[in-house]
């Protein structure tokens, strides 16, 4: 079945820099990714979509200046979290869709990545 | 305002029992109905999914009812079992739009 791999899955930053988290689709071309971003006990908010090659479309509130997303291709896809705080500490998880995942309308999830700011 | 709502915000159900679990959209553009079970610390997996062109789908122990008019879908374990304890994320999409929205979750324990 499709797999999507996001690395690292765990990540402790001093606050001010920069952390990039990776997600890979591994056995398809995601045309589409998209990031999510979870609180405790709380829903998967989504941040962002991207597809290849064009600049990612971000949801409302979510500074596109401090999430960077770059879709350079059609297996990856990062984002990079700029000058980071301990609020922007969290559990990201990115998911894609595309050519051979499983159902037009599916979403293959990576395993998430939590980051911590101190 | 929540455009996907479950709210059960938890549940808990004894082996072989049933495990029902609720659904409500305000959209009814959307199209495809989705239930995903995510454990603590790892990505949700999917789990099963509905087109809005039918009102029912079924996969082993999991079956997923939709009820347009009501804009309720509904996702049933028979029997529950101890490993579907996790929480279930009701997502509806549009095949208008990329986007895929998630409810809250509903957090279900399945005692032994």
């Amino acid at each position: 079945g499709a797999v999507v791999s996001q690395h690292p899955s765990r990540v402790i930053c001093k606050s001010g820099t920069s952390v990039k988290i990776e997600c890979r689709s591994l056995d398809f071309q995601a045309t589409t990714m998209f990031w999510y971003r979870q609180f405790p006990k709380q829903s998967l908010m989504l941040m962002a979509t991207s597809n290849e090659g064009s600049k990612a479309t971000y949801e409302q509130g979510v500074e596109k200046d401090k999430f960077l997303i770059n879709h350079a291709s059609l297996t990856l896809s990062t984002l990079t979290v700029t000058s980071a705080h301990p609020e922007d500490s969290s559990f990201y998880i990115c998911s894609a869709k595309g050519q051979g995942a499983p159902g037009a309308n599916v979403l293959t999830f990576g395993a998430g990545s939590r980051l911590t700011v101190l | 305002d929540q455009q996907v709502k479950q709210n059960s915000p938890s549940l808990s159900v004894q082996e072989g029992r049933i495990s029902i679990l609720n659904c409500d959209y305000t959209n009814s553009m959307f199209d495809y109905f989705l239930w995903y079970k995510k454990y603590p610390a790892e990505g949700p997996t999917f789990l099963i999914s509905i087109s809005s062109i039918k009102d029912k789908n079924e996969d082993g122990r999991f079956t997923v009812f939709l009820n347009k008019s009501a804009k309720h879908l509904s996702l049933h374990i028979v029997p529950s079992q101890p490993g579907d304890s996790a929480v279930y994320f009701c997502a509806v999409g549009s095949t208008s739009y990329d986007k895929v929205i998630f409810g809250p979750g509903t957090s279900l324990s399945v005692i032994p």
